[in-house]
């Protein structure tokens, strides 16, 4: 089974600090994403990276960075971080062969920023 | 770029009674579309998805769904609910560099 794992379940930050969500996957996926969620807007994807050290913005990249240096592990990085961007954030990963489409996820990690 | 519309925010059902949520897209090309569910605390995992062939798709825990392209819907159905589907479904549709849009998403509160 494909497992991805995040950092935290639950993160409790101050505004300004710099927060690090980190995300890893053990089936060797070539493509990571990050997401986050809020209610009545569904998933909206932040950031993605079809290789490693190569990353491209998604719809809302504002105000976040990322960050992949080994194949396996994709970090979202909020440098200064804001009460907006109180969220379930959520990684997924998916392979390039076969049905490279499906996305696999990891639990999620709920952040509150105060 | 695509797009997906789940027009019910919100539905409840009773246990034993069937289900069908509603989901459109916008997609230029051939869509790949999905299905995900996310139980309360948990994480996204796939019910089916359709990327070509047969337009109506089984998937796990007795779902399915059918590709209607002329009418550009990809409705989910499940003949009779428990009370463990109770969650929230969303719909995707993928793009052909591996991008998924979601839709905002459907909640279903199942009632005994």
């Amino acid at each position: 089974d494909v497992k991805v794992t995040q950092s935290s379940r639950y993160l409790v930050k101050r505004t300004g600090e710099k927060v690090f969500l980190e995300c890893v996957q053990d089936m060797d996926h070539e493509n990571m994403f990050w997401y986050r969620q809020d209610p009545g807007l569904g998933l909206r994807l932040i950031y993605f990276s079809y290789d490693v050290k190569m990353k491209e913005k998604g719809d809302i990249p504002e105000g976040y960075s990322v960050s992949r240096e080994k194949k396996e592990r994709f970090s979202l990085i909020l440098e200064s971080a804001s009460t907006n961007q109180t969220s379930m954030y959520l990684c997924a990963s998916s392979s390039t062969g076969g049905f490279y489409h499906e996305q696999y996820f990891g639990p999620g990690t709920r952040l509150t920023v105060t | 770029a695509q797009s997906v519309t789940q027009p019910d925010i919100h539905i409840t059902v009773s246990e034993g009674a069937s289900l069908e949520l509603r989901c459109n897209y916008s997609y230029g090309a051939t869509p790949y579309l999905f299905w995900y569910v996310q139980s309360p605390g948990q994480g996204l995992q796939l019910l089916l998805k359709y990327f070509s062939g047969d337009t109506l798709v089984q998937g796990i825990k007795g779902f399915e769904a059918e590709f209607k392209r002329s009418q550009s819907s990809f409705n989910l159905r499940k003949p009779s609910v428990h009370w463990s589907d109770a969650a929230e479904y969303f719909c995707a549709v993928g793009d052909s560099w591996g991008k998924l849009q979601f839709g905002a998403g459907t909640q279903v509160v199942v009632t005994p």
